[in-house]
């Protein structure tokens, strides 16, 4: 079964800086996607960024990039000149082809002005 | 962009009676659509798999006679919380896959919040 784990509970990081997101996973399967989702207190879950596990490139997403590790199983989220709309909880996920989402247990992420 | 829109958003309802949830793909056939739940400052937690035309399919300890599902059209999944209690009061969010993307790109609606009195 696959497994998505995000060791920081909480985060907080300067306007204007820079922060990362760890995230690891787990899968057996070949053919996987891996995604940020962000959770603002609204509640609605926005896509951040996703990554094909068959291409060896990092996805990015304007100030939004990500450190793929295959090897490692590592996926970190990377934000870039950190803004006040980006405070939220940011969720890692993955999923095996066509199966369904697999969530991490969350990072509260805190912009201090 | 593809929308999946839930409704309602707020509903209050009384302890033993029987609520339900809508979850629509706005511009999209999802014959797969997910129900989840969250509970306060926690991930969400899959309740089951929507199938267009078929049983769902439940997540370990889901209670299928409590939580009704019915995807009983391509662009419709409800959820149906029946014989509400207090414990049942929470988040709930569906999703839906869109096959016409790459990955299977899966789409949130806007989540429900449930409070049982």
């Amino acid at each position: 079964a696959q497994t998505v784990t995000q060791s920081q509970p909480e985060m907080s990081v300067q306007e204007a800086e820079t922060v990362t997101l760890s995230c690891t996973y787990d899968t057996s399967e070949s053919d996987y996607y891996l995604f940020w989702y962000k959770q603002p207190p609204s509640r609605q879950m926005i896509l951040v960024i996703r990554q094909e596990a068959y291409k060896q490139q990092n996805a990015t997403e304007n100030r939004f990039s990500v450190n793929f590790q295959k090897a490692a199983k590592s996926f970190s989220l990377k934000i870039s000149d950190s803004q006040l709309g980006d405070a939220a909880m940011y969720f890692c996920a993955s999923k095996e082809g066509a199966q369904k989402l697999v969530f991490g247990q969350g990072t509260r992420l805190t912009i201090n002005p | 962009g593809a929308v999946v829109s839930q409704h309602p958003s707020w509903v209050i309802c009384k302890s033993g009676t029987s609520v339900k949830i809508e979850c629509r793909s706005l511009d999209f056939q999802a014959t797969t659509m997910f129900w989840y739940r969250q509970f306060p400052k926690q991930s969400l937690m899959l309740m089951a798999t929507s199938n267009e035309g078929s049983k769902a399919t439940y997540e370990q300890g889901v209670e299928k006679d409590k939580f009704l599902i019915n995807h009983a059209s391509l662009t419709l999944s409800t959820l149906t919380v029946t014989s509400a209690h207090p414990e049942d009061s929470s988040f709930y969010i569906c999703s839906a896959r869109d096959l016409r993307g790459p990955g299977n790109t899966i789409y949130f609606g806007e989540g429900s919040w449930l409070t049982v009195v």
